[in-house]
């Protein structure tokens, strides 16, 4: 079946750089997402990788490796704001294109 | 600007009673869907809609029930035959990229 995995909370310093892992066992994968939620909030769309490799934009990155099923998300300069859960989520072809989402890293950012 | 718009944000059901969650884009989405959020879990689909007057039943679908009428409606009713009703719950549109989000309802039984 399909599943995806994350660390469920983690704590990082203002101004540090943390990473949030993520990893997926999928059939037919597609690409991979991450979301940033604050809480009561609609997610809203971070990145999206479909190839290996990192991809950056501005304070964050998203790493995709498809031969290990992994991903992480790299936040550097951490300010306050970032405060939020982060989302990965999958999407494959299972007779149409489904996602996938995981249950998402609460990141608590102190000062 | 173009969006998703959900309502009410708050939403309070009383047991046995069935309660409609709206939900409003205007980006032209061909593709909407309902999702549930619980503590601790991801997103679970519901529903979903790839074109109008047609909606699949996603993983969860027992107790809810869905209408597409209009391209850019999409609207959720909880009936009440959903026994544990109380989370919040997203509307969302897509295209192949990615989704767009409403901003949620949260809907409490009491």
């Amino acid at each position: 079946g399909q599943n995806i995995d994350q660390p469920t909370e983690m704590t990082a310093t203002e101004g540090a750089i943390v990473q949030i892992n993520c990893t997926y066992q999928t059939s037919g994968f597609n690409g991979l997402f991450w979301y940033q939620q604050h809480a009561g909030e609609a997610p809203t769309f971070l990145s999206y990788n479909v190839l290996d490799g990192l991809e950056e934009k501005g304070r964050f990155s998203s790493f995709l490796s498809r031969s290990k099923g992994y991903s992480y998300l790299l936040l550097k300069e951490l300010q306050m704001k970032d405060s939020a859960s982060y989302l990965c989520a999958v999407n494959y072809w299972s007779g149409g294109f489904k996602t996938i989402f995981g249950a998402g890293t609460r990141l608590f950012v102190k000062a | 600007d173009g969006g998703i718009t959900q309502s009410p944000k708050y939403l309070f059901r009383k047991e046995g009673q069935n309660v409609t969650l709206s939900c409003e884009q205007n980006l032209n989405h061909d593709a909407m869907y309902w999702y549930r959020q619980d503590p601790g879990q991801g997103l679970r689909l519901i529903y979903y809609s790839q074109i109008v007057n047609d909606f699949q039943k996603g993983d969860i679908a027992e107790g809810y029930s869905v209408s597409r009428e209009k391209k850019e409606s999409f609207p959720l009713t909880v009936t009440s035959a959903q026994k544990n009703p109380t989370a919040f719950y997203l509307c969302a549109s897509s295209v192949r990229d990615g989704y767009t989000f409403g901003s949620g309802t949260r809907l409490t039984v009491v």
